[in-house]
């Protein structure tokens, strides 16, 4: 089936650095989300993105927190700076349409903020 | 308020036997996804099922929209079906956000 990547899979970095998540999602799709799950925890959505703005974000979703898809490239969330509440694993997820459209997720990118 | 709500929490079954995994959900939904998270983390998409009745391999999907509730059967269970189902729901009207239950964690031994 369709696949969205991401990359890297694991990104450890020092507090107050700035992280930038990469996402490559299914090449026809519109539709572009965040999600967060910090370990043993729900899933939780962030953000989603279409035309080239923020259509909602969620409370998680704090100032320090960007998101672009500059010329169709990669989907990318920025962190910047970081804070330890950050560490989780952030997963990207792509659908065509909204209102019904089946989502598709990526492998999660594990982020570790020492 | 968990929007939400799977049930049980937690499965334990013999191999061989079939699960029946439970989400109800706190308002009315026009799209509903289960999932299959590996101890690892990573996510599998399962079903795509926003109403009626949808069938992969060994996993049966039943949404019934006016009652705001799904479930997921998987018959004959394998080892390797252990691990978490996450059921989601999109907001009706909403714009993609998909909002996951905590997960019914199954564990199938031999």
């Amino acid at each position: 089936g369709p696949k969205v990547l991401q990359i890297p899979s694991h990104q450890i970095i020092d507090m107050g650095q700035m992280v930038t998540l990469n996402c490559d999602p299914v090449s026809n799709h519109l539709y572009f989300y965040w999600y967060k799950q910090i370990l043993g925890q729900q899933m939780e959505f962030l953000v989603n993105f279409y035309n080239g703005k923020v259509m909602e974000k969620s409370k998680l979703f704090k100032d320090q927190f960007s998101v672009e898809r500059p010329d169709g490239s990669y989907f990318t969330l920025k962190i910047q700076p970081t804070a330890l509440e950050d560490s989780a694993v952030y997963f990207c997820a792509s659908s065509y349409g909204t209102g019904g459209g089946e989502q598709y997720f990526g492998p999660g990118t594990r982020l570790t903020v020492l | 308020e968990q929007q939400v709500q799977q049930s049980p929490a937690s499965l334990v079954l013999q191999e061989a036997e079939n699960a029946e995994l439970q989400c109800s959900f706190s308002i009315f939904t026009n799209q509903v996804q289960w999932f299959y998270q590996r101890p690892g983390g990573r996510l599998v998409s399962l079903l795509y099922n926003p109403s009626g009745t949808k069938q992969s391999g060994r996993l049966t999907s039943t949404t019934v929209i006016k009652e705001r509730r799904s479930s997921l059967h998987i018959s004959s269970s394998q080892i390797t079906d252990s691990g978490t189902y996450l059921c989601a729901m999109e907001r009706d009207y909403n714009q993609g956000k998909l909002i996951f239950g905590q997960g019914t964690k199954l564990s199938i031994k031999p």
